[in-house]
Order: C-alpha cells, then sequence, then structure tokens
C-alpha cells in the first residue's frame, strides 16, 4: 500500500544486539512514522519524521533511535535490542498532516531472545 | 493517558449480522476520525473514515455513526461476511492545527465473523 517496503520482514537477534530496521516509500510522503504492536496495546507510536532529518519522539521512543537522510527512507534502531522490544514493528507514511490517511506497510516481526 | 477508548476488545457474530464497535474520544480538538482494517500478517489499512461535521457515513457495507455531544463514533458492519474477520482500529487526529505525530489509535477489536 503506497508502495511501502518494510526490511526485513522478519528478524530474530540476542539481547544487546544492535538491531535496524528500514521503511521505504516511493510515494515521496513528507511524514512518515514507526508504530509497534502488542497485544493489548494496539498501535503506539515511537518515533516520526516531518521531513528530512527532522524527527521526533512520539509515546515509546525510549530505548529507539531513528533517522532519516532521504525522503524515501526512514530507519529504526535499536541501540542494544531486549525482550520488552519483542514486537511487530510498523512503518506508515502521511501526505499532509491535516485529514489526511496513514498508509502502512505490511510490518517487521521482531523477535529478541 | 489512553485519548481513544475502543470496545469491545473481542467480538463473535454469526453471519449476516451487526457487528458494531464503539469508540470514544476525549480531546475535542480532533476532527478526523478513521477506521483501519487488518488482516493476519498485513499492515493496517483504511476502511473508512469521517470528518464530525457529518453525523453519519457509509461506504458500502460499512457505516460510521457520529455523536459529537457525546463524543463517540462506532463502526457497523451490514451483512457481515466471514472475510471481514480481522482486527479493526478507530483512531482520531487534529486537523491542521495539530502536530505531525499522526493518529491517536484505539486498542483494536478482533472481531470474528462465524459461518
Amino acid at each position: 500500500d503506497a508502495g511501502i517496503t518494510q526490511s526485513p520482514r522478519h528478524k530474530v537477534t540476542e539481547t544487546g544486539t544492535p538491531v535496524t530496521l528500514r521503511c521505504h516509500q516511493t510515494e515521496n510522503h513528507r511524514y512518515m512514522y514507526w508504530y509497534r504492536q502488542d497485544p493489548g496495546h494496539g498501535l503506539r507510536l515511537i518515533h516520526y519524521s516531518y521531513g528530512v532529518k527532522d524527527t521526533d519522539k512520539g509515546e515509546v521512543s525510549d530505548g529507539y533511535s531513528v533517522s532519516r537522510s532521504k525522503t524515501e527512507d526512514f530507519l529504526l534502531t535499536l541501540e542494544s535490542a531486549t525482550s520488552s522490544q519483542t514486537s511487530v514493528y510498523f512503518c506508515a507514511t502521511r501526505r499532509d498532516r491535516a485529514h489526511s490517511p496513514l498508509h502502512f506497510g505490511n510490518g517487521t516481526r521482531l523477535t529478541v531472545t | 493517558q489512553q485519548q481513544v477508548k475502543q470496545s469491545p476488545q473481542s467480538l463473535i457474530v454469526q453471519k449476516g449480522g451487526i457487528p458494531i464497535i464503539n469508540c470514544a474520544y476525549e480531546n475535542t480538538a480532533f476532527d478526523y476520525f478513521p477506521w483501519y482494517q487488518q488482516f493476519p500478517g498485513k499492515g493496517p489499512a483504511l476502511l473508512i473514515a469521517i470528518r464530525p461535521d457529518v453525523s453519519e457515513k457509509k461506504e458500502g457495507r460499512f457505516t460510521i455513526s457520529f455523536n459529537k455531544s457525546a463524543k463517540q463514533f462506532s463502526l457497523h458492519i451490514m451483512d457481515s461476511q466471514p472475510g471481514d474477520s480481522a482486527t479493526y482500529f478507530c483512531a482520531a487526529s487534529m486537523g491542521s492545527g495539530g502536530g505531525a505525530d499522526g493518529l491517536t489509535f484505539g486498542k483494536g477489536t478482533h472481531l470474528i465473523i462465524q459461518p
């Protein structure tokens, strides 16, 4: 949807290792988001970007960092993965800030052992 | 503090029935209310959205009812089918006066339509 590709789709990693998830979009949308989805918690915002090199924290940003060096790419990094970061991660884009829907990728399932 | 409360958490309905999912919000500055549908292994996809200047919006078998005074909105699925089995999320956001931080989501409703 909206040309959003997330990679990898699945990843298993060990506690304490760094992990980077990638989101690539082809729609030239200005706004990009990282959410995590967990049972009983729904979708929670981790970080978002409102332009190249412009990012801000969301609701659950501790332990995560992001970077956006190009309009089309938004990276999410777990500096030192913990078991509590086992989750499904979704990238989303939005054309405008007002009254504009989010378009989601198909997610990355991350397991931290 | 959860700004959008969604209920029920799960729902089982017989084929042809009308499942109803309810959401309530607190922030009166919200003025855009979309619903998303998510199938297993996929990302959420926009289903239907409403602005507070209308009380109801229909798209096919899906209807949003909106009650501005009560700060509530709901999704109805007419003539439900097994293929409607999915997780549904309500959401809300502010318009041009709001921030760039996307949508505030409810926690989701897992809907099963039994044949």
